[in-house]
């Protein structure tokens, strides 16, 4: 069954540092998500991109955050600066043609920002 | 979007049906119901999603109110894999472009031996 990969699982920082985060969707799907989970919180909208375009993004992702699909399969998630505050699991996941399919969730990367 | 109300936590003995619910009552017309489940830190799993009529697939069954003001969400024979958090998602349909899931706090399901 296909599926969505992320890379790195495990990612450690210092506060201040840029990190990229990267995600490889399932084949052919159009629709790219990346939602966070601080430690013992609900999972949260971050962003959706569709057509090389953020489609909608969340009052959390501000100027430190931005996404791009560089070579047209991987889907990343830079965050320019990064804070204490954005430790958290990054998951991203991926949806397929239409506007009501499911999302497909990657493993997660977990940053931890120090 | 319109909001959903779980239990946050329920039990259930391995073998048993788990029949988890769901209250939307401000659901509105053009609404889909999804249920996703998450086991431990990974990524969301998608379990299946419904507008009116029961819907079943291999992993769970989803019971809509003829009503629509909640539903139940039915793992027929749960077993020890089934432990985590199970979120009852609304939905609007929009036609365009990609649709955002706003998870709530869940249920905690923990399948006991």
């Amino acid at each position: 069954e296909p599926e969505v990969t992320q890379t790195p699982s495990h990612q450690v920082t210092q506060m201040g540092q840029e990190v990229i985060l990267r995600c490889v969707p399932i084949s052919n799907h159009l629709y790219f998500y990346w939602y966070r989970q601080i430690l013992g919180q609900k999972v949260e909208f971050l962003v959706s991109f569709y057509n090389n375009e953020i489609s909608e993004k969340s009052e959390i992702f501000d100027d430190q955050f931005s996404v791009e699909r560089p070579d047209g399969s991987n889907f990343t998630l830079k965050i320019r600066s990064t804070k204490l505050e954005d430790s958290a699991m990054y998951f991203c996941a991926t949806a397929g043609t239409g506007f009501l399919y499911e999302q497909y969730f990657g493993p997660g990367t977990r940053l931890t920002v120090t | 979007d319109a909001k959903t109300t779980q239990p946050p936590s329920m039990d259930c003995a391995e073998g048993r049906a788990a029949n988890l619910p769901c209250n939307h009552s401000t659901i509105s017309g053009n609404e889909y119901v999804y249920w996703y489940r998450q086991i431990h830190s990974q990524g969301p799993q998608y379990i299946i999603h419904g507008l009116k009529n029961n819907e079943t697939n291999e992993m769970a069954s989803l019971i809509i109110t003829e009503d629509r003001k909640s539903s139940t969400l039915i793992l027929p024979h749960a077993t020890l894999r089934d432990t985590a958090v199970y979120y009852c998602i609304v939905r609007p349909e929009r036609r365009g472009g990609a649709q955002k899931l706003v998870f709530g706090q869940g249920t905690r399901l923990t399948i006991n031996p």
